[in-house]
């Protein structure tokens, strides 16, 4: 089975540039989730989809992120415009529906605000 | 708020010996408790798990324990491998439809 794909794996930009950064869950999973890991920090919540509909989207800082997932698979997570403290690693996670405990986490998109 | 709270940054012990870390909450709604593993470079891996209404759980080398009256949790590894030195996570969950809410991460290092 694949796992949580991400990418890409590194961005580095300047602040008030905008970026984005693409997510492919684990197939037939229809839960996703986007988490915002800040050096030193657990990962926190930005955003949660249920197929292509937003469950929790408390947390996401909406003046400036945005996130989509128009046909239920693919998720896609932008900045615009960065700020330095938007300096983190950006993880996807999905879930099967059922099994609320287990989440499966890509490998983080790391992005570097200058 | 930090509602997970992992006080050790760091833990460092001989291989074949017992690894304790350490877990703290404060939400009294929180009925489901994870532990996540995270090499670097790579996101978390589910590790162990454990509901409110048990105060054990076991897999292997890895055993959870929950004291709820204390609001406590604890990993224990036993024996530890070099290839246990991650950054282990607490999460918890507050009924099914809730987010996780994650520690800050104890980071293990297993010596020979």
């Amino acid at each position: 089975e694949a796992g949580v794909a991400q990418s890409p794996r590194y961005k580095i930009i300047e602040k008030r540039q905008s970026v984005a950064f693409w997510c492919n869950p684990i197939s037939g999973h229809a839960t996703l989730y986007w988490y915002q890991q800040i050096l030193g920090q657990g990962p926190k919540l930005l955003i949660q989809f249920q197929n292509n509909g937003v469950v929790d989207d408390s947390q996401l800082p909406k003046d400036r992120f945005s996130a989509e997932r128009l046909k239920g698979v693919d998720s896609t997570l932008k900045i615009q415009p960065a700020k330095l403290e938007d300096s983190a690693v950006y993880l996807c996670a999905s879930r099967n529906t059922g099994n609320y405990n287990e989440q499966f986490f890509g490998p983080g998109t790391r992005l570097t605000v200058l | 708020d930090q509602q997970v709270k992992q006080n050790s940054p760091s833990l460092s012990v001989q291989e074949g010996r017992i690894s304790i870390l350490n877990c703290d909450y404060t939400n009294s709604m929180f009925d489901y408790f994870l532990w996540y593993k995270k090499y670097p470079a790579e996101g978390p891996t589910f590790l162990i798990s454990i509901s409110s209404i048990k105060d054990k759980n076991e897999d292997g080398r890895f055993t959870v324990f929950l004291n709820k009256s204390a609001k406590h949790l604890s990993l224990h590894i036993v024996p530890s491998q070099p290839g246990d030195s991650a950054v282990y996570f607490c999460a918890a969950f507050a009924g099914t439809a809730s987010k996780l809410t994650f520690g800050t991460g104890t980071r293990l290092q297993v010596t020979l």
